[in-house]
């Protein structure tokens, strides 16, 4: 098993540009999360999903969606990038208890 | 709101040392207590966690007893070895959270073990 993996690993963007990240998950877990990690403040809730075609936000939504139209799949998009959101994205998934993460991407807005 | 409150790093100790890392929260009821590890480059991995008041969670040397009188979940090594070093985060789930699970996390406590 894969467990939980991330793609891209890291990335470079200008202002204004666009992009999608991709979490997966092998181990048919319902519930996904995705989280941004920055320097003195812990990891913080963005977007999360209870299952196949649902989401919801969580502590810091603004500036990012998500969709989760297959259940292996859980993708973070940012429409227009801002020097705001460089910081190091990472995927969870879990189905009882313990949260699985991801290795994480490093993002970085110029 | 729930809150997670973690010793400030970062830690500097040496080979065989006793390590404490403080964690408090803020939570109403009986929330579950977590403490993950994250070592450089990698995601973050569930070292330990208690679901109820006196607990104690234990994995690879590392200990935590949950404490409800004073809302602290402190995590405990007797002799940390280099291959400790890493970020630790401090995390609940509290009752509400319902069917999402969601975590709340401390800020993390940076931990270098010297030889």
């Amino acid at each position: 098993n894969a467990g939980v993996t991330q793609t891209p690993k890291f990335r470079v963007l200008k202002t204004g540009q666009s992009m999608t990240l991709l979490c997966a998950q092998d181990m048919n877990h319902e519930y996904m999360y995705w989280y941004r990690q920055d320097p003195g403040m812990g990891l913080r809730l963005i977007h999360y999903s209870v299952g196949e075609g649902t989401t919801a936000k969580g502590e810091v939504p603004d500036g990012y969606n998500v969709s989760r139209l297959k259940k292996q799949n859980f993708l973070l998009g940012l429409e227009s990038a801002a020097p705001s959101q460089t910081s190091v994205y990472f995927c969870a998934s879990s189905y009882i208890g313990e949260q699985f993460f991801g290795p994480g991407t490093r993002l970085t807005v110029l | 709101g729930n809150s997670v409150t973690q010793m400030e790093g970062p830690v500097t100790l040496s080979e065989e040392a006793f390590l404490t890392i403080n964690c408090t929260y803020t939570a109403t009821g009986y929330p579950s207590l977590f403490w993950y590890v994250q070592y450089p480059g990698e995601g973050l991995q569930l070292l330990l966690k208690a679901t109820k008041a006196d607990d104690k969670g234990s994995n690879k040397g590392f200990e935590a007893t949950y404490r409800k009188e004073t809302t602290s979940f402190h995590l405990e090594k007797g002799s940390v070895q280099v291959s400790d070093s890493a970020v630790y985060f401090c995390a609940l789930r509290p009752i509400s959270s319902g069917s999402a699970r969601q975590l709340t996390f401390g800020s993390g406590t940076q931990l270098t073990v010297l030889p």
